[in-house]
């Protein structure tokens, strides 16, 4: 069973605005992170925010993590047309693997 | 550059027939992962190795799937028997085992298609 879930499944944006998405999880975190995925291809590593970390920056991408809601948030801003992807949340609770959710499709329209 | 490898990156099998898909990690990483993506999913958790050794199987990993790493190097996946349901993404990740807080090395996967 996967522990994320993203919100909204899909998202269709102006480039150049900003993209918001959500990651609520279930049980207690060591660390949240987040990855992106272009069509047919592997993940890549964007960001990781640890448990006693409220927010992170990262060039254009900013996370949030609220431990108290088991929820976190990855606002890309200035959207390129590279930034389309599908974007996954994975939840690290100390037994050495990662669970991603279903992830978030962001298309960016020129 | 020596990030993860993956082959085939597709292969197309015949229910019934057994395949085999080969990983090389980064070389210097010790953990190595086996993920399985369905379209529009993510990725689902099969098997992690520490070294050779395998320390933790999914229950997804039915007696048809087993996996190795000789010597803590690369990696193979078999499937026995294919059945369409194992058509997916298979995926393998990498990790240096540090101190936590480690992120994933991703390959491009391999796409079976089960017919």
């Amino acid at each position: 069973s996967q522990q994320g879930e993203e919100d909204p499944q899909a998202l269709s944006i102006q480039e150049g605005e900003n993209a918001t998405m959500n990651c609520s999880y279930k049980t207690s975190i060591n660390n949240l992170q987040w990855y992106r995925q272009n069509s047919g291809r592997g993940l890549v590593h964007l960001i990781l925010i640890r448990s006693n970390e409220r927010e992170k920056h990262s060039g254009r991408l900013r996370v949030t993590l609220d431990t108290s809601k088991k929820s976190s948030s990855l606002l890309i801003t200035a959207s390129r047309a590279a930034d389309t992807a599908s974007y996954f949340c994975a939840t690290d609770v100390g037994d050495y693997k990662l669970s991603f959710g279903a992830g978030t499709t962001v298309t960016v329209r020129a | 550059d020596t990030g993860v490898s993956q082959n085939p990156r597709h292969k197309i099998t015949k229910r019934g027939q057994n395949v085999t898909f080969r990983c090389d990690p980064i070389s210097e990483h010790n953990r190595l992962y086996w993920y399985r993506q369905t379209l529009g999913q993510g990725p689902e958790f099969l098997t992690y190795f520490q070294n050779e050794a395998q320390l933790e199987k999914s229950r997804l990993l039915s007696d048809r799937f087993s996996a190795e790493r000789p010597k803590g190097s690369f990696s193979t996946l078999e499937i026995q028997r294919t059945e369409q349901g194992d058509s997916a993404m298979y995926l393998c990740a990498s990790s240096l085992d540090g101190r936590g807080d480690e992120k994933l090395f991703f390959g491009s996967g391999t796409q079976l298609s089960v017919l």
